[in-house]
This record gives structure tokens, C-alpha cells and sequence, in this order.
């Protein structure tokens, strides 16, 4: 099992905003970052630290973090957002990286 | 353009080794670390580790362990990883990824922002 949890699905109505979340211990401690996976491509990296976009990432994309628990948000969710988003952060001991179990967005 | 090329798809009998290549362009390949991550059919994505393309230094996934080595090749800017003594369940997707740090000396953390287009490995008898 992983050490980062995310909900395996979420659905969000077009234009609807929408929180994915990730929970772990490590997140106390460390910054998470998000990335967007569609099928049959590479991942994409959308947020990273504390609420960063990389060039190209619209603005309705932003992240947080609470506690144990970092979060992906999406306002006005677009029909191209659905995809699979995985969470990303050092693990426990610090020392290494671990994935999330990732969650499947659809927009209905 | 900043870019990872991987190398293609291969397919090998359990027991054999395996290396993956990716080779970097468009940034100063030294100034960043690659991860090698991978995804088996179906499921999420597994982080296998990263290297230093600065000083060689390598950080690996536990239960990877003593199966995998990671290198690289400066002049090249060629990244590899080679997974040893391969199994059913190493059949997978496998990305490289450049690898970026930023924070402080206390709660630094890692990012990946630029991907290879991935590298399909089948383990088959």
C-alpha cells in the first residue's frame, strides 16, 4: 500500500470546481506535487511546492496543503481535465519519493 | 525545446536484464537529478529512484534494491536504468523524468517537470 492516499475516483459537473486530495504522514513535513495523467501519455506536472504552475498550466489549477492532507484543486473543471492525477512527495523516512495511488476525474 | 527521448520497447524472458536510455536535450544536463518512474498495465505510478547527472549519486527505492542500477553518461547526456534478474510483474511502463529540487535546507522537496514518453518493457517466458 502506499504511503500517500488519494480517493480512487471523483467526478465534478463542467464548470464545477473540484478537490482531489492526498493524505500521509509525510505531508506534515513536505510539500506534494500533482500530476495529470491522460491515457496513453506521459504524466504532466501541473502544481509543484507550495502552489506553483508550470508555464502552460491554466490558473484554475492551485494547491494546498492542511495537516497530513494536500489538495488539488480545479475551479471551473474543464471537459479536458478529466484524466488521472497523482499526488507525489518524499515519503516517511524523508529520504525517498512515493507516488499516491492516483484518482480518476471524470466531468460529467 | 527541453525533451527526453527514451529508448523502445523491449521484451525479455524472466531472469534477464534490462536497460532503458533517455537521453536529455534543450537544458544543462548536469544541473538536474532523473527519476526513473514506472507504471505497470492498470495500475498508478511507482517511483524505481533517481540519480544525480551532477555527481552520480543515487537514490533507490527499497524494494528495488540490489535489482536496479541507474548511470549516466555526460557527454552524451544520456541517462540509463538497468533492472537485473526480471520478473512477470516488472512488465511495465517506464518514464524518465528530470528532476528538479526547490525549498529550503529543511523541508526541500523534488519535482518532476519534464517526462520521456516512456519506454514499454513486456516480461515474458
Amino acid at each position: 500500500s502506499s504511503e500517500l492516499t488519494q480517493d480512487p475516483a471523483v467526478s465534478v459537473a463542467l464548470g464545477q470546481t473540484v478537490r482531489i486530495t492526498c493524505q500521509g504522514d509525510s505531508l506534515r513535513n513536505y510539500y506534494a506535487n500533482w500530476y495529470r495523467q491522460k491515457p496513453g501519455q506521459a504524466p504532466v506536472l501541473v502544481i509543484y511546492g507550495k502552489n506553483n504552475r508550470p508555464s502552460g498550466i491554466p490558473d484554475r489549477f492551485s494547491g494546498s496543503s492542511s495537516g497530513n492532507t494536500a489538495s488539488l484543486t480545479i475551479t471551473g473543471a474543464q471537459a479536458e481535465d478529466e484524466a488521472d492525477y497523482y499526488c507525489n512527495s518524499r515519503d516517511s523516512s524523508g529520504i525517498h519519493l512515493a507516488f499516491g495511488g492516483g484518482t480518476k476525474l471524470t466531468v460529467l | 525545446q527541453v525533451q527526453l527521448v527514451q529508448s523502445g520497447a523491449e521484451v525479455k524472458k524472466p531472469g534477464a536484464s534490462v536497460r532503458v536510455s533517455c537521453k536529455a536535450s534543450g537544458y544543462t544536463f548536469t544541473s538536474y537529478r532523473i527519476s526513473w518512474v514506472r507504471q505497470a498495465p492498470g495500475q498508478g505510478l511507482e517511483w524505481m529512484g533517481w540519480i544525480s547527472a551532477y555527481n552520480g549519486n543515487t537514490n533507490y527505492a527499497q524494494k528495488l534494491q540490489g535489482r536496479v542500477t541507474m548511470t549516466t553518461d555526460t557527454p552524451t547526456s544520456t541517462a540509463y536504468m538497468e533492472l537485473r534478474s526480471l520478473r512477470s510483474d516488472d512488465t511495465a511502463i517506464y518514464y524518465c523524468a528530470r528532476t528538479a529540487v526547490a525549498g529550503d535546507q529543511i523541508d526541500y522537496y523534488y519535482y518532476m517537470d519534464v517526462w520521456g514518453k516512456g519506454t514499454t518493457v513486456t516480461v515474458s517466458s
